[in-house]
């Protein structure tokens, strides 16, 4: 299965200011997947990234708030943009890593606002 | 827009067969049931998944009814380092090939010595 180097690891951010979450994989993917978990809750899709097109955002995202980047087939960022308390959360980057493995994880992003 | 219910919260012998129930009773035909697990502050790590058969790998078995309205992930072996939280989640198909998958809240497992 495909292996995922998320970085960086954690931070602690003011608010109003943005941090880039990079996501690099050991193998050419056609889609990856930037993930929420908010504290104690399980995880919720942001978007959907292909390389070479636009990302497709979930309802309730929106591509000012959180622009991703994917510009080839093993490497994507994810922005959070304007930080406010309520964007503290772990960011977490999939991809589908091919048949009878499901879809592989990063060791995500835990992100702080103050 | 959860489409799987779980038990908040489990315990389990070590050693002993872990069983964890999941009811998914508005599935679609199309729509795969996958198992993931997370340990505290790591990514979220695959187990298995299944359409309609029962399935077996060397972590775990899964266990799908009949009308598919519900599973059963079960740990053979429990051992400590199988305390997790365990997801069960529904890979929903969209137009262009586009899939998701909808988490559900989780299992917390306990194995205790």
């Amino acid at each position: 299965s495909a292996v995922i180097s998320q970085k960086p690891s954690r931070d602690i951010c003011q608010r109003g200011t943005s941090l880039t979450i990079q996501c690099q994989v050991d193998s050419q993917v056609t889609m990856m997947f930037w993930y929420r978990q908010q504290p104690g809750q399980s995880l919720t899709l942001i978007a959907t990234a292909n390389q070479g097109s636009e990302a497709t955002y979930e309802s309730g995202f929106v591509i000012d708030k959180f622009p991703i980047s994917r510009p080839n087939l093993t490497f994507s960022t994810l922005t959070v943009s304007n930080m406010s308390p309520e964007d503290s959360s772990i960011y977490l980057c999939s991809v589908e890593s091919g048949l009878g493995y499901g879809y592989t994880f990063g060791s995500g992003t835990r992100l702080t606002v103050v | 827009d959860a489409k799987t219910t779980q038990p908040p919260s489990m315990d389990c012998a070590e050693g002993r067969a872990a069983n964890l129930p999941c009811n998914h009773s508005t599935i679609s035909g199309n729509e795969y049931v996958y198992w993931y697990r997370q340990i505290h502050s790591q990514g979220p790590q695959y187990i298995i998944h299944g359409l309609k058969n029962n399935e077996t790998n060397e972590m775990a078995s899964l266990i799908i009814t009949e009308d598919r309205k519900s599973s059963t992930l079960i740990l053979p072996h429990a051992t400590l380092r199988d305390t997790a939280v365990y997801y069960c989640i529904v890979r929903v198909a969209r137009a262009g090939n586009n899939r998701k998958l909808i988490w559900g809240l989780g299992t917390s497992l306990a194995v205790n010595p």
